[in-house]
């Protein structure tokens, strides 16, 4: 049981190239999320997924896409990369249904700048 | 928005002495989560507690949740407790994402 992994770990990307950062759980969860991390802040929702070809954005989505197509996988896309990018990005899953609990759980993250 | 407020923002400590972190939120809510954010960067969860006390091994929390706080208590701290440790909630009405508001953090540093 791998939980949730992302990849690359690191990756230098430059003005204006896009990327597709990669997250895959195998606990069956039904939620997904990707949240960015700026340096010395919390964590902030960029995209979130209730479940297989659901997705909606969450508090700071511009300049990103996602995609479920499946339970497992859930990639998030960057277009015309920006500095303002630069961020450590990590992907969460959990189990929500009634009676069940959200407690999340998160990937390794994956490094990003943007020169 | 619900506002998520931890204290304090740095603490220094000398190993085996003990320190309580507190998160205060402004609204009820239905899940809190306690992490801590090791130096490489990784989230480990800690704690789901919502509401109660839990303990491991060195490790305590305590969320009252009609008094809006939660607290972690480490006792007799080692040099791998530094990093930074996040409270993060999620809000309690039916029409929330599920998604977690994190605080700022508190900043452990553990001297030998």
């Amino acid at each position: 049981n791998a939980g949730v992994t992302q990849t690359p770990k690191f990756r230098i990307l430059k003005i204006g190239q896009s990327m597709t950062l990669q997250c895959t759980q195998d606990m069956n969860h039904n939620y997904m999320y990707w949240y960015r991390q700026d340096p010395g802040m919390g964590l902030k929702l960029i995209y979130y997924s209730v479940g297989a070809g659901i997705t909606d954005k969450g508090e700071v989505p511009n300049g990103y896409n996602v995609s479920r197509s499946t339970t497992e996988d859930f990639p998030l896309r960057l277009e015309l990369a920006a500095p303002s990018q630069t961020s450590v990005y990590f992907c969460a899953s959990s189990y929500l249904g009634a009676f069940a609990y959200n407690e999340q759980f998160f990937g390794p993250g994956t490094r990003l700048t943007v020169l | 928005g619900i506002q998520v407020e931890q204290s304090p923002p740095d603490l220094i400590l000398q190993e085996g002495a003990n320190s309580t972190l507190r998160c205060n939120f402004s609204d009820s809510v239905n899940n809190l989560q306690w992490f801590h954010q090791n130096p490489w960067g990784q989230l480990i969860n800690l704690f789901y507690i919502p509401s109660g006390t839990k303990q491991n091994g060195r490790l305590s929390a305590t969320t009252v949740a009609t008094e809006r706080y939660s607290s972690l208590y480490i006792s007799s701290s080692q040099t791998t407790d530094s990093g930074v440790y996040f409270c993060a909630v999620d809000l309690n009405y039916g029409g929330s994402q599920g998604n977690l508001i994190f605080g700022k953090g508190t900043k452990l540093s553990v001297k030998p």
